[in-house]
């Protein structure tokens, strides 16, 4: 079975601070892909980054960064810098290859930059 | 930029009766989701559709719910006979291809409440 685990359901961070929120996952398929979605109060979902699961290099985009270590089946978002527009839930999510095109996502972490 | 629009963006239904909910998937893009996030849990996978047919689908989709690509843009998720615990935020998500590499546009959302 699939399952993305998101284990910090509230974060704090102060203003221009980097914070990682953790993310682990399971799945026995060799080739899947990880994601991070921000959810801010508005409700819409906005994709943030991907990682692969043959990718050798870390994802990164702007501020967001992926710390894929896959022998521990992790794959945490960092944000340097971090800025009030980040207050956010963020979800870490994934697609198996060999389980069709659904995405599982974990339950989320609350994100609360501090002034 | 393109984006993934749905109406309307809020709907307050009586128990029991039916709803149709609206999207209009990224113009180039073959593969429809709909997803849905009751209040302060994680996201669900309900449904996906290409093709014109339904090619994945979760328990949480049952014969109460039905999803339909009316006319070449839009895309269609109706909920017979609502019931209380349908209550959520419902998105649709759409992508070009199907890898696991592949990201899924979020649309902002239709809340429902079922009163």
């Amino acid at each position: 079975a699939q399952k993305i685990t998101q284990t910090q359901p509230g974060m704090f961070v102060q203003e221009k601070e980097a914070v990682t929120l953790d993310c682990t996952y399971d799945t026995s398929d060799p080739s899947y892909g990880l994601f991070w979605y921000k959810q801010p109060s508005s409700g819409e979902m906005i994709f943030l980054i991907y990682q692969g699961s043959y990718d050798q290099q870390n994802a990164t985009e702007g501020r967001y960064s992926l710390n894929f270590q896959k022998a521990r089946k992790s794959a945490n978002l960092v944000i340097s810098a971090s800025q009030l527009g980040d207050s956010a839930m963020y979800f870490c999510a994934m697609r198996v290859m060999n389980t069709g095109n659904q995405f599982y996502f974990g339950t989320g972490t609350s994100l609360t930059v501090i002034p | 930029e393109p984006e993934v629009t749905q109406t309307p963006s809020h709907q307050v239904t009586q128990m029991g009766q039916e709803v149709i909910l609206r999207c209009v998937p990224i113009s180039n893009h073959l593969y429809f989701y709909w997803y849905r996030q009751i209040l302060g849990q994680k996201v669900e996978f309900l449904v996906s559709f290409y093709n014109n047919e339904i090619s994945e689908k979760s328990e949480i989709f049952d014969d109460q719910f039905s999803v339909e690509r009316p006319d070449g843009s839009n895309f269609t998720l109706k909920i017979r006979s609502t019931k209380l615990e349908d209550s959520a935020m419902y998105f649709c998500a759409s992508s070009e291809t199907r890898g696991v590499e592949e990201t899924q546009y979020f649309g902002p959302g239709t809340r429902l409440l079922v009163l």
